[in-house]
């Protein structure tokens, strides 16, 4: 079984602060992890996704990722908000398959 | 490509009626998915296709609940008879397989259903 925990539901951030949005993952076999982004009244969009290979993975709008095996652990990082980067995040892992498990989500404010 | 289309984007019905979703993948894509969105529940998968077939409903709440895909480039959700509790946004999500790669998948803008 997979899961995925996303610590914190609500992040605060201002406008050129660093972002970073937690994300863990419980999963018995290699998984597959994706960061997708939800604007309001809007379908979810691919921001970024580790597979194999390289564990920094970098995404659209200057989000980047890093996968960490010994702490479980895919934590999403912007070096410096943007207002436009107001949105829900969501952490996401699959094994071999096609079956999406997602978490919770975060809504990520930013202010002035 | 129009990326996934769902429709209608936005339905409120009463109690008792029967409600119809409707979806078109990506052209070319294997995979569609209905997906389920509330605050409470969160995002839930409801059932899976690959190549028109079914793979894993295991996500549908109830019997009220049924999904078809008659063909490749569309797929209905229907609830009959709806509820109250079923309120929610629904999504469709369309991927392609890639051998030896893990897919993306791309999400409609999403129905949101009002159960009065």
């Amino acid at each position: 079984a997979q899961s995925v925990t996303q610590l914190g539901s609500h992040v605060s951030v201002s406008e050129g602060a660093l972002v970073l949005l937690r994300c863990n993952y419980s999963s018995s076999v290699p998984p597959y992890l994706f960061w997708y982004v939800q604007y309001p009244n809007q379908g979810l969009q691919l921001l970024l996704k580790y597979t194999t290979g390289a564990t920094l993975v970098k995404g659209i709008n200057g989000f980047e990722a890093e996968f960490k095996k010994s702490e479980t652990s895919f934590h999403l990082t912007k070096p410096s908000a943007h207002m436009s980067d107001a949105a829900e995040y969501f952490c996401a892992v699959t094994s071999w398959g096609s079956k999406l498990t997602f978490g919770t989500g975060t809504r990520l404010q930013v202010t002035l | 490509d129009a990326g996934v289309i769902q429709s209608p984007r936005h339905e409120v019905t009463e109690m008792g009626q029967e409600v119809t979703l409707r979806c078109k993948p990506i052209s070319g894509h294997d995979y569609l998915f209905w997906y389920r969105q509330t605050m409470m529940r969160g995002l839930e998968l409801l059932i899976y296709f690959n190549n028109n077939v079914p793979i894993d409903d295991s996500g549908m709440p109830e019997d009220r609940f049924s999904a078809k895909m008659p063909n490749a480039s569309f797929s209905t959700l229907k609830i009959q008879p709806s509820e109250p509790r079923d309120s929610a946004v629904y999504f469709c999500a369309s991927s392609h397989r890639t051998s030896g790669l893990v897919e993306t998948q791309y999400f409609g803008p999403g129905t949101r259903l009002t159960v009065l």
